[in-house]
């Protein structure tokens, strides 16, 4: 069985820098094809993707927030980390991690997530 | 950039049928599967169908996924609705030349 938990800080101030860790068990990240990810949303809001890293430890981030992210793994420990610099109040939202999952070519899914942690940015 | 969009809402009524649609911009699904979650309020998203039409395993055959090519769309159909299919619906698909996942916008789902 595969579960995933999120753990960090639940409140930021502006500027600051978030750092999440992802916890994992039931898979390895030194499998080919494993990735875990990262998925954030806003209170009442859309799922917006954030950043991937692969078992060979390729990593994918979105495009907008690009400049922001930085996305590690520690397979030993079984965790991902993802760090997003220059906080801002329109970053509060829970955040997901998730098991990469994919069937074939073009076909990439996120199943099962974390319980997500709800992050706030404020002074 | 790639991108999905649903409607925000849609209702129906316990026992019958509705569909949720999702369409695409720019680029045809032919080669970017769509997958579907479900996530009730205050839960993650599980999924509900991926790669287009397939249902992981728990998952009740009144739910089921299809593509229309011609119309660069695709849909989640729920049939027999219960009370308990009330929830928020999300495609997503992958973009395979940006290399990013791509999620629609959601659709709230009311069965009263």
């Amino acid at each position: 069985q595969i579960t995933l938990k999120e753990s960090g800080p639940t409140l930021v101030k502006p500027t600051q820098t978030l750092t999440l860790t992802c916890t994992f068990s039931g898979f390895s990240l030194s499998t080919s094809g494993v990735g875990v990810g990262w998925i954030r949303q806003p209170p009442g809001k859309a799922l917006e993707w954030l950043a991937l890293i692969y078992w060979d430890d390729d990593k994918r981030y979105s495009p907008s927030l690009k400049s922001r992210l930085t996305i590690t793994k520690d397979t030993s420990k079984n965790q991902v980390v993802l760090t997003m610099t220059n906080m801002d109040p329109v970053d509060t939202a829970t955040y997901y991690c998730a098991h990469r999952r994919s069937s074939r070519v073009g076909v990439d899914w996120f199943d099962p997530w974390g319980q997500g942690t709800l992050v706030t940015v404020s002074s | 950039n790639f991108m999905l969009t649903q409607p925000r809402s849609v209702s129906e009524s316990p026992g019958k049928t509705v569909t949720i649609s999702c369409t695409g911009s720019s680029r045809t699904f032919a080669s970017n599967y769509v997958q579907w979650y479900q996530q009730r309020p205050g839960s993650a998203p599980t999924t509900v169908i991926y790669e287009d039409n397939q249902r992981p395993s728990g998952v009740p055959d009144r739910f089921s996924g299809s593509i229309d090519s011609s119309s660069n769309s695709a849909s989640l159909t729920i049939s027999g609705l219960k009370t308990e299919d009330e929830a928020d619906y999300y495609c997503q698909s992958y973009d395979s030349s940006n290399l990013n996942w791509v999620f629609g916008g959601g659709t709230k789902l009311t069965v009263l």
